[in-house]
Formats: structure tokens, sequence, C-alpha cells
């Protein structure tokens, strides 16, 4: 059981604008930054979004996030095949001291 | 570039302790803006915080975990370490180390991952 709360999929159409919710609570998100991550099959989490909305260099700016109050939401807009992938959200939590993530969902690509 | 890389047993007998090293690379682990942490992902589940260390060697677990968890540090080989003792079938994992602030999650700086198999 995961401390943040994610659905296990989601899916879109090639170009269409899919958004993955995030569910916390006032320990984690509702008080500290939240982080993004994708992962494909047999690799390691590689970084999407940090401190709710900033994206690393290399990231396209069809990955976006946001907050509000104890949820978090990350949209992908123009969807390709390309971003089929499990995809985690993240928070320090202050009540673990130490950072916690959801459950992750599986993003498919009809 | 900084790079972090796991390497231990790939697998690890019921009862007994599963022993892990992240090796850094490219960067200090003696940063004082970094905290060095593991995260474990079971075949097909999530990600999980095992626990962090600062170069000092002060340490923090999961709660859920925290009885049978030590990390430790050696500055001078630029490795950090995890013991997971009395092992089970639900510790087969895939272990990574990564590097993280404090009060935030892991950043952009992950190992590949070793997958440790507990079995007889």
């Amino acid at each position: 059981q995961s401390v943040l709360t994610q659905p296990p999929s989601a899916s879109g159409t090639p170009g269409q604008r899919v958004t993955i919710p995030c569910s916390g609570s006032s320990s984690n998100i509702g008080s500290n930054f939240v982080f993004w991550y994708q992962q494909f099959p047999g690799t390691a989490p590689k970084l999407l979004i940090y401190r709710n909305n900033q994206r690393p260099s290399g990231v396209p700016d069809r990955f976006s996030g946001s907050k509000s109050g104890t949820s978090a939401s990350l949209a992908i807009s123009g969807l390709r095949s390309g971003d089929e992938a499990d995809y985690y959200c993240a928070a320090w939590d202050d009540s673990l001291s130490g950072p916690v993530f959801g459950g992750g969902t599986k993003l498919t690509v009809l | 570039q900084l790079q972090l890389q796991e390497s231990g047993p790939g697998l690890v007998k019921p009862s007994e302790t599963l022993s892990l090293t992240c090796t850094v690379s490219g960067g200090s682990i003696s940063s004082s803006s970094y905290y060095w942490g593991w995260i474990r992902q079971p075949p097909g589940k999530g990600l999980e915080w095992i626990g962090s260390i600062y170069y000092s060697g002060s340490t923090y677990y999961n709660p859920s975990l925290k009885s049978r968890v030590t990390i430790s540090v050696d500055t001078s080989k630029k490795h950090f370490s995890l013991k997971l003792s009395s092992v089970t079938a639900a510790d087969t994992a895939v272990y990574y180390c990564a590097r993280h602030q404090w009060l935030l999650p892991f950043g952009d700086y992950w190992g590949q991952g070793t997958l440790v198999t507990v079995s007889s």
C-alpha cells in the first residue's frame, strides 16, 4: 500500500492530452514539493518533474506538473507512442522523515 | 557527470543478510548538500524508499524496514552500503541507489538497479 495514491492505469490516443493524478496528505504533498518520474521496463526511473512544476533540462515541455492542496497531477500533451511507460509521483513525508512514492500509473497510448 | 553503480550478490538465501554497495563516481560523496539513499522495486510493483545516509554517517530509515536495515558510508572509498537482515521472498526486488536533498525526493541521479532474488 503506497502512501501516495495514483490510478493504476491511464490511456490516451496519439496527440491527446492525458492527466495522471496523485493524492496525498498534509504531511507529504500538502507541505512539500512533488516530483514525477518516468520509468520504462528494465530501466531506472527518470526524473520528469521536480519541485511541483519544474522540468529538468532535456524534458520536453509536453510534460507539465501542478499541485493544489494535498493533490498533484502530471499532464502530458501531444501524446506519443514513446510516452508509454510507468509514471510515479513522490514527495517528502514529514511523518516518515523520508520520501514516499505513489503506486505508479501505467500509461497506454492506444 | 555523476554516476552511481550498485553491486552485490544477485541471489540470497532466506533468513540471511542481503548486502549491496553503491559506488559514486564523477562527483563527491561528501557533498554537504546531498543524502544518499536506497530504493527497491519488487517485480511488477512500485517503488519503496528503504533509507538514506548523510556523508557524516547520519542515517534515516523507513519505519517499516528499520528493524532489519543498516546503511553505512565509506567516504574514502566513495561508496555507501545497504544491509538487510532476515530476508524472505518478499524482499526480492530491484534495488536502486540514488541521491536526494533533505526534504526532497530523489533527484536525477540513480544507479541502474540490481535485481536481488531471495531463494534457497
